[in-house]
C-alpha cells in the first residue's frame, strides 16, 4: 500500500493530452513538500521526469509539465506520443516516513 | 560519465542474509546523499533507506528498520545494504540512487538496479 495514491493506468491517442494524479495527505504534500515524478520503461530503471513539482530537467520535452495544489499533484502530457507509454510515480517526502513514492500510473498510447 | 552500478544480487534462502553494493563513478560521491529503493516484480518503488554524506545519519523505512542497514565508503565511493533475516517479500530489484542535494528530495541518478530473489 503506497503512502502516494496514483491511479492505476491512464491512455490517451497520440497528440491528445492526458492527466495523472497523485494524492498524499497533511504529513507529505499537504505540508508542503515538492512532488517529483518519474519515468520508467519496462526493464530499466526509473528517470527523474519532473521535480520540485514543475521543474524539467535537461533533456525532458516541455510536453511534460507538473502542478500542485493542496494536497495532490498532477503530470500533464500534451501532445502525446507513442515513445510515452511508460509507467509513471510520483514521489515526496513526509515527515515520520521518509521518501514517499505512488504506486505509478501505467500509460497506454492508443 | 556519472554512473551507479549495484551488484550483489542473487538467489538466497529465507531468513538468510545478503550484501549488496553500489558503485559510484563520474562524480564526488562524498558530496552526496544516497539511497536504496526496491520494485518488487511488476510492483511500485519502494524506498528503503537513506545515508547522509558522511556516514553520520541513516534513516530506515519501517518495512526493513532492524533487519537492513546501509554504509558507505566515500574512499572507496560504494554504498552498501546489509540485508538479514530476508523474506520472500523481500524480492525485488534493489536500485540504488542519489539525492540530488542535501534539501532536496529526490533522485536524479539511478543505477540499472540488481535483483535479489528469496525462495527456499
Amino acid at each position: 500500500q503506497s503512502v502516494l495514491t496514483q491511479s492505476p493506468s491512464v491512455s490517451g491517442a497520440p497528440g491528445q493530452r492526458v492527466t495523472m494524479s497523485c494524492t498524499g495527505g497533511s504529513s507529505d504534500i499537504g505540508a508542503g513538500y515538492d512532488v517529483h515524478w518519474y519515468q520508467q520503461f519496462p526493464g530499466t530503471a526509473p528517470k527523474l521526469l519532473i521535480s520540485g513539482d514543475n521543474y524539467r530537467p535537461s533533456g525532458v520535452p516541455d510536453r511534460f509539465s507538473g502542478s500542485k495544489s493542496g494536497t495532490s499533484a498532477s503530470l500533464a502530457i500534451t501532445g502525446l506520443q507513442a515513445e510515452d507509454e511508460a509507467d509513471y510515480y510520483c514521489q515526496s517526502y513526509d515527515s515520520r516516513l521518509g521518501v514517499v513514492f505512488g504506486g505509478g500510473t501505467k500509460l497506454t498510447v492508443l | 560519465q556519472e554512473q551507479l552500478v549495484e551488484s550483489g544480487g542473487g538467489v538466497v534462502q529465507p531468513g538468510r542474509s545478503l550484501r549488496l553494493s553500489c558503485a559510484a563513478s563520474g562524480f564526488t560521491f562524498s558530496r552526496y546523499t544516497m539511497h536504496w529503493v526496491r520494485q518488487a516484480p511488476g510492483k511500485g518503488l519502494d524506498w528503503l533507506a537513506f545515508i547522509s554524506y558522511d556516514g553520520s545519519n541513516q534513516y530506515y523505512a519501517d518495512s526493513v528498520k532492524g533487519r537492513f542497514t546501509i554504509s558507505r565508503d566515500n574512499f572507496k565511493n560504494t554504498l552498501d545494504l546489509q540485508m538479514n533475516i530476508l523474506r520472500a517479500e523481500d524480492t525485488a530489484f534493489y536500485y540504488c540512487a542519489r539525492q540530488f542535494s542535501t534539501y532536496n528530495w529526490y533522485f536524479d541518478l539511478w543505477g540499472r538496479g540488481t535483483l535479489v530473489t528469496v525462495s527456499s
